[in-house]
């Protein structure tokens, strides 16, 4: 079955320091890839769109990339800030009439002075 | 503020009580999804509406009945539900036409009692 895995423990970083979040997952070949953010009882935000047939999508100071071989994808915070406290879930999806998204844990994330 | 709303934000409910949950987008889209989020899991798909109509049931009990009068609307009809039914119900729309950003309310907290 298809499993996407996240690391489940809280992410402890240093004001300034770079965040970097894993996405793994098994049994799927998804057409493209997607992480979102989520706040405490709130829905999840989009943050950006990768496709399978590409390496690295930038946006400010983030950056995903995304390995079809290694079924991976990586997130990147730089200059992390305390209001980049919050849960990043990723989601993968296949091309259709609508999204049908596949999302995994999420991991959340904290950033201390 | 996404464009999508929900209604209520908290509800508690008895086993045998019937209430429902309210969704509206003001995105102008033609998809609307219902989640379940509980806790150390994640979001589970429940439901998809495309054009109004129903294109992906992913084996939810029929203690859950979705309807979708139009393509700005969405509601989840609850009836004798269990306590692990228990969780955050997401509201999400997107443009219903493949790869795309799903847009998501804040949520419905659901306690059973």
């Amino acid at each position: 079955s298809q499993k996407i895995e996240q690391n489940s423990e809280a992410l402890n970083i240093q004001e300034g320091k770079t965040a970097t979040l894993t996405c793994n997952y098994t049994n799927y070949s998804p057409a493209y890839l997607q992480w979102y953010r989520q706040d405490p009882g709130r829905g999840p935000v989009f943050l950006l769109l990768i496709r399978e047939n590409e390496k690295e999508k930038r946006k400010e100071r983030l950056k995903v990339t995304f390995d079809t071989t290694l079924k991976q994808s990586l997130f990147h915070i730089t200059a992390s800030q305390p209001a980049d406290s919050a849960t990043y879930l990723c989601a993968l999806g296949n091309t259709g009439t609508a999204s049908k998204l596949t999302f995994g844990t999420g991991t959340r994330l904290q950033v201390t002075l | 503020e996404t464009g999508v709303t929900q209604t209520p934000r908290h509800l508690v409910m008895g086993m045998t009580n019937k209430k429902s949950l309210k969704c509206e987008q003001h995105l102008g889209h033609n998809a609307m999804y219902w989640y379940k989020q509980s806790a150390k899991k994640p979001l589970e798909l429940m439901f998809v509406y495309n054009f109004k109509e129903q294109t992906e049931n992913n084996s939810v009990p029929s203690r859950f009945s979705p309807e979708c009068p139009n393509s700005s609307h969405l509601f989840l009809h609850l009836h004798t539900l269990q306590p692990e039914d228990s969780a955050l119900y997401l509201c999400a729309s997107s443009q219903g036409q493949g790869e795309e950003t799903q847009y998501f309310g804040p949520g419905t907290r659901l306690l059973v009692l």
